[in-house]
C-alpha cells in the first residue's frame, strides 16, 4: 500500500466550485507539503505543516486554504476555482528526526482541471 | 527567494547514451538532492549530496556536490528505456524545499 495517498487522482470542475483534494499518509511524518506542478515550472509550495497545530503558507498560496485535521491528513481547498489553478497538485511529508531530514515522499498526484 | 537553474530543458537522446545535466543557483547551499519523476507519478529521491566536492553514486546514476555549493551536476550512464521522466534538482531550508523547473528526459529505443 502507498505510504501517501491523495483522493481524487483526477478532477474536473468548474469555474467558482468549491474543491477539496485530500492527503493521508501511513509514514508517521509530522511534517506535510501541499505543491503545484505546471508544466516546464517545476514544483512550487502552495502550503506547508510541521504539525497539526502549524500551517504556513508557501510561495504561491493565494486561491487556496489548508486544513491539517491529524497528523496523518492535510487536506487542499480551493473555495472558488478559476481556470488558472488548472494544474498538477501534489502532496508530500518529510520526517524531521529522521538522520537526513531533507527527503521529501510524494503521494501520486490529483489532475485538476477547472472548466 | 531561493531560485534553481536547471538544464537542460529537456533531452532527446538514444538508448545506451550518457546523460549530464546540471543545477545552479546564486546562493549556496548545505545540500543538494536529485529527484525523478516518472509519467502518472509523484517524485522520488535518487540521490542526496550533504559536503561540497561529494561524488555519490546510485546505480547507473552519479551526482556531484560543487565544490563552489552553488551547483550540482546529475549523471546518467548507458541510458535505458526506463530513464524517461522528468529530473529535479532541489535543496532544503528551514524544513522547505525549492525545486528546479526540471529536465525532461526521452529515450529512444
Amino acid at each position: 500500500d502507498a505510504d501517501v495517498t491523495q483522493t481524487p487522482r483526477n478532477r474536473i470542475t468548474k469555474t467558482g466550485k468549491r474543491i477539496m483534494l485530500e492527503c493521508s499518509q501511513t509514514k508517521g511524518h509530522d511534517r506535510m507539503y501541499w505543491y503545484r506542478q505546471d508544466p516546464g515550472l517545476g514544483l512550487r509550495l502552495i502550503y506547508y505543516s510541521f504539525d497539526v497545530k502549524d500551517i504556513n503558507k508557501g510561495e504561491i498560496s493565494d486561491g487556496y486554504s489548508v486544513s491539517r485535521q491529524a497528523q496523518a491528513k492535510f487536506s487542499l481547498s480551493l473555495e472558488s476555482a478559476i481556470p488558472n489553478q488548472t494544474a498538477l497538485y501534489f502532496c508530500a511529508t518529510s520526517d524531521p528526526s529522521a538522520p537526513h531530514t531533507d527527503t521529501q515522499y510524494f503521494g501520486p498526484g490529483t489532475r485538476l482541471t477547472v472548466l | 527567494g531561493q531560485q534553481l537553474n536547471q538544464s537542460p530543458q529537456s533531452m532527446f537522446i538514444q538508448e545506451g547514451e550518457d546523460v549530464s545535466m546540471n543545477c545552479t543557483s546564486s546562493s549556496i547551499f548545505n545540500t543538494w538532492l536529485w529527484y525523478k519523476q516518472d509519467p502518472g507519478e509523484g517524485p522520488v529521491l535518487l540521490i542526496a549530496l550533504y559536503k561540497a566536492g561529494e561524488l555519490t553514486s546510485n546505480g547507473r546514476l552519479t551526482a556531484q556536490f560543487g565544490i563552489t555549493r552553488k551547483d550540482s551536476f546529475l549523471n546518467i550512464s548507458a541510458s535505458i528505456p526506463s530513464d524517461v521522466g522528468i529530473y529535479f534538482c532541489a535543496n532544503t531550508n528551514a524544513g522547505k524545499s525549492t525545486f528546479g523547473d526540471g529536465t525532461t528526459l526521452t529515450v529512444k529505443p
